[in-house]
C-alpha cells in the first residue's frame, strides 16, 4: 500500500532561517505529491503539489520537487517567519483529487 | 479558489448523544467527499470516502454503524456521531473533490470539527 514518511519534529528555526522538511514516500503507481500547512484551530490548506516527476511545486517562498529516483518531496523554504510557524503535512494521492494519504505531519516553531 | 465549509468548527456534547457535522462545498459540485480524523499531535487518518447517492466506503477498522455518512447532494455531506463518548473525541475534517465547476479535481479541506465527549 501507499505511505509517507515525514522527517520528525517538532522543528524549531530562528528567523530567516533554511527550512528543510524532509518527506518520502511509498507508492505503487505514479501519485501527485502535495505538502499542506495547518494553522493552529485549522483546517488543511494546500501550499504546493506536483503531478509528475521532476515537476517542482512553489508557494510563498517554499519549494518542493518531486524526485521519482529517490521517492522524495522534501519540502524547503530559504527565509522562514515567525508566521510560518504551524504543521506541515506531506501527503500522496494516487489521483488528483482522491483520497489523500498523509505524512505524520511535522510542527514547525519560529523564533523572532 | 474552492471554498468547503465545515460546520460547527466546535461542539461539545454528552456522552451517549449524537452528532452530526456538516460539509458543504459552496462554488463547486462535489461528487466525491472524504472523512478524515486527526488525534492530537498526530497524523490525518482516512475515515471513509462519500460518493454523491451511494453508500460511502469505510477504511479498516472504522465503525460505519457508528460514523454515519450520507452524501445526499452534490454540495453536502454529514457525518454523524453516534453514541459518542469521550474516546470519539477528536478533530474531525473533510474534503471534497469533483471537479465539475473547477479546471482541476484537487480537493479542498473544510476547516475542520474540534469534537468534545464529556
Amino acid at each position: 500500500g501507499n505511505s509517507v514518511t515525514q522527517m520528525e519534529g517538532p522543528v524549531t528555526l530562528s528567523e530567516e532561517a533554511f527550512l528543510t522538511i524532509n518527506c518520502t514516500y511509498t507508492a505503487t503507481g505514479y501519485p501527485s505529491l502535495f505538502w499542506y500547512v495547518q494553522y493552529p484551530g485549522e483546517g488543511l490548506q494546500l501550499l504546493l503539489k506536483a503531478t509528475k516527476a521532476d515537476d517542482k511545486g512553489s508557494n510563498k517562498g517554499f519549494e518542493a520537487t518531486y524526485r521519482k529516483e529517490t521517492t522524495s518531496f522534501h519540502l524547503e523554504k530559504g527565509s522562514v517567519q515567525v508566521s510560518d510557524s504551524a504543521v506541515y503535512f506531506c501527503a500522496l494521492s494516487e489521483w488528483s483529487g482522491g483520497k489523500l494519504t498523509f505524512g505524520q505531519g511535522t510542527i514547525l516553531t519560529v523564533h523572532p | 479558489g474552492a471554498v468547503v465549509s465545515q460546520h460547527p468548527s466546535r461542539v461539545i456534547c454528552k456522552s451517549g448523544t449524537s452528532v452530526k457535522i456538516e460539509c458543504r462545498s459552496l462554488d463547486f459540485q462535489a461528487t466525491t467527499m472524504f472523512w478524515y480524523r486527526q488525534f492530537p499531535k498526530q497524523s490525518l487518518m482516512l475515515m471513509a470516502t462519500s460518493n454523491e447517492g451511494s453508500k460511502a466506503t469505510y477504511e479498516q477498522g472504522v465503525e460505519k454503524d457508528k460514523f454515519l455518512i450520507n452524501h445526499a447532494s452534490l454540495t453536502l455531506s454529514t457525518l454523524t456521531v453516534t453514541s459518542a463518548h469521550p474516546e470519539d473525541s477528536s478533530f474531525y475534517i473533510c474534503s471534497a473533490a469533483g471537479g465539475r465547476g473547477l479546471k482541476t479535481t484537487e480537493a479542498f479541506f473544510g476547516q475542520g470539527t474540534r469534537l468534545t465527549v464529556v
